[in-house]
């Protein structure tokens, strides 16, 4: 049971806008910031939003980040066949000497 | 880009130990810190802890204390993940990744750790 609860599913058709969200509590996502990773099919995971709503170099602005309170989304708009992978949310718990949790990742399919 | 390189698979018995192996580029490596990652086949991802290449601090998670020992050596700029009797549940993909502003920002390729009789 993770710590972060993400659907274990979502989808959408080319062109649309999907979100995922990601609920928390608030020693995580209520006291920190919240990061999202993208796992592409047989590779390593990928930075795709941090700090809530901030994108590294690189990544599309068809990826956005949101927070409030002690809930997180990731929207993905103008969606593509190669955005099909898991999405995974994450941030820093306060309690038990602080330590990193993940939610338990949510399976994007473009259909 | 900052590209980390791992160790390559590893099959161990139970009872066993592992030690993986994360190599950084040097010029950025005393500067940040490296976490470790695992998953499980088919499952998520479970953070295993961290260490500041800076000066060794580590933090791991309490599911893992008294198995599993986080190390660097600032002169290969390389980290270490070692982890102590091995059980059939701890095999997984392991990945490093340096920590910077508060993320995961780049991950090594996985190292998978295949333990079984």
């Amino acid at each position: 049971q993770s710590v972060l609860t993400q659907p274990p599913s979502a989808s959408g058709t080319p062109g649309q806008r999907v979100t995922i969200s990601c609920s928390g509590s608030y020693s995580n996502i209520g006291s920190n910031s919240v990061n999202w990773y993208q796992q592409l099919p047989g590779t390593a995971p990928k930075l795709l939003i941090y700090s809530d709503n901030q994108r590294p170099s690189g990544v599309p602005d068809r990826f956005s980040g949101s927070k409030s309170g002690t809930s997180a989304s990731l929207a993905i708009s103008g969606l593509q066949s190669e955005d099909e992978a898991d999405f995974y949310c994450a941030s820093w718990d306060d309690s038990l000497n602080g330590h990193w949790v993940f939610g338990g990742g949510t399976k994007l399919t473009v259909l | 880009q900052v590209r980390l390189v791992q160790s390559g698979a590893e099959v161990k018995k139970p009872g066993a130990s592992v030690k993986v192996a994360c190599k950084a580029p040097s010029h950025t490596f005393s500067s940040y810190g490296i976490t470790w990652v695992r998953q499980a086949p088919g499952q998520g991802l479970e953070w295993m802890g961290w260490i500041s290449a800076n000066n060794a601090n580590t933090n791991y998670a309490q599911n893992l204390r008294g198995r599993v020992t986080m190390t660097t050596d600032t002169s290969t700029t390389t980290a270490y993940m070692e982890l102590r009797s091995l059980r059939s549940d701890d095999t997984a993909v392991y990945y490093c990744a340096r920590v910077a502003s508060d993320a995961f920002d780049f991950w090594g390729q996985g190292t998978l750790v295949t333990v079984s009789a």
